[in-house]
């Protein structure tokens, strides 16, 4: 597609209920990327996708969270018996390759989640 | 682990210059990126430097990097109200594999 596509745009969940994010990366795009944004917060890096080798899942919060990507291409983003400090904007971004480039990444607009 | 770092605010007059700082921990990043995000928006590269730079002109857009103090900023020239947004500083880590992030700087531009 012409630019990273996130859905659903916003979730409202209830405590302890799991939640899926999903995140259609550029077409041809081999790095994929989760970053969560809290409120007042920078940008706090979930996982790393490249290719097909093993994901980088080292900011990972907790065991409740996981990620898969498959055929290379869509990724979910999978958080399981949702605690309200999980609220916040869920990014996903895709890049051609890895971030040593001057490509950067192309963000999407996010998932916002609230956990009530 | 990386640290980057950012005011939190800025307020400007339209029409002044803006000039917004990032500090990092990493001397091995290679690429250093500045990102803008709009309200309800993800975010959008503005540009990037290299390591082995200085400085970069793009435009209104000025990018300084100091390599010895580990010190990056971007200098808006002419600020407009369209230039009201929340601006983020990133550096590669990881070898490369991932973005650092800084917490953001809310530039508010007042008329």
């Amino acid at each position: 597609g012409a630019g990273v596509s996130q859905s659903p745009s916003n979730k409202v969940t209830e405590k302890g209920k799991d939640v899926e994010l999903r995140c259609d990366p550029i077409s041809g795009h081999t790095a994929l990327y989760w970053y969560r944004q809290s409120l007042g917060q920078g940008l706090e890096f979930l996982i790393y996708f490249q290719g097909n080798s093993a994901p980088d899942k080292s900011g990972l919060p907790s065991d409740r969270f996981s990620a898969e990507r498959t055929g290379g291409s869509v990724s979910t983003l999978t958080i399981q018996r949702t605690q309200q400090e999980d609220s916040a904007v869920y990014l996903c971004a895709s890049s051609l390759e890895r971030a040593r480039t001057n490509y950067g990444y192309t963000f999407g607009s996010g998932t916002r989640l609230t956990v009530v | 682990g990386e640290d980057v770092e950012q005011s939190l605010f800025l307020s400007v007059r339209e029409g002044d210059s803006s000039v917004i700082n990032c500090t990092y921990t990493d001397s091995s990043s290679t690429y250093l990126y500045w990102y803008k995000q709009e309200p309800g928006a993800g975010l959008q590269l503005l540009t990037y430097i290299f390591s082995n730079m200085d400085m970069k002109q793009d435009q209104r857009l000025t990018v300084l990097l100091n390599k010895k103090d580990k010190h990056l900023s971007l200098r808006i020239a002419d600020t407009q109200t369209g230039d009201s947004a929340i601006y983020f500083c990133a550096v590669t880590t990881g070898g490369g594999n991932k973005l650092t992030f800084g917490t953001g700087t809310q530039l508010k531009v007042e008329l």
